[in-house]
């Protein structure tokens, strides 16, 4: 049982060009979801999803795209890269939808727009 | 004026102290309350949550909750190296499509000096 895997790591891109953030989760859960952490301002929800084919945006969706073909994979696309999106994406996933279901974070994905 | 507000320290205690950290909030639509604790360049984990005002303990940790003022807090007693870490608080409120949907503070950053 691996949980919530994102990948790469780490990445490094220019102005302009589009790339996508995957976020695969082995539990089953319904809910998944991407945020983006930055200094001083928190965890900030970019988009979610409470199940495949459903997602819906965030506090801060401009310039994200998602779609959630499968339970397991939800990836983050960004259109056209921008220095404002450098910042640390963690993906999360929880089994419902509920307040008390225990969102699990994956290791997160660091990402520097020249 | 964002809607959790946390005094994002650096908060720096002996080893053994008592350890009190705060937020408070602006939405009344929140119903669950969360402490989550992130260690360096990882990925946040769920500490403890709660639903009512009132308190909760878990070994060490107390989390207080008190609807009426809008404000919530974590103790963490005999306070141990091990937790020098960021603490975020988190709250849930329904989104369009009813999920709860997380609202994180911008985190306290916590070392307890052996």
């Amino acid at each position: 049982n691996a949980g919530v895997t994102q990948t790469p790591k780490f990445q490094v891109l220019k102005t302009g060009q589009s790339m996508t953030l995957q976020c695969a989760q082995d539990m089953n859960h319904e809910y998944m979801s991407w945020y983006r952490q930055d200094p001083g301002m928190g965890l900030r929800l970019i988009h979610y999803s409470v199940g495949a084919g459903i997602t819906d945006q965030g506090e801060v969706p401009n310039g994200y795209n998602v779609s959630r073909s499968t339970t397991e994979d939800f990836p983050l696309r960004l259109l056209s890269a921008a220095p404002s999106q450098t910042s640390v994406y963690f993906c999360a996933s929880s089994r419902g939808t509920s307040g008390r279901d225990e969102q699990f974070f994956g290791p997160g994905t660091r990402l520097t727009v020249l | 004026q964002k809607e959790v507000e946390q005094d994002p320290g650096p908060l720096s205690v002996p080893e053994g102290a008592i350890v009190s950290l705060n937020c408070t909030y602006s939405n009344s639509a929140f119903q669950y309350f969360m402490w989550y604790r992130q260690y360096s360049r990882k990925g946040p984990e769920l500490l403890m949550y709660t639903y009512s005002s009132g308190n909760k303990e878990d070994g060490r940790f107390t989390a207080q909750v008190d609807k009426s003022s809008k404000y919530i807090s974590l103790f963490i007693r005999d306070s141990q190296p091990s937790d020098s870490a960021t603490y975020l608080c988190a709250m849930s409120a329904p989104g369009k499509t009813g999920a709860n949907n997380l609202f994180f503070g911008t985190g306290t950053r916590l070392t307890v000096i052996p």
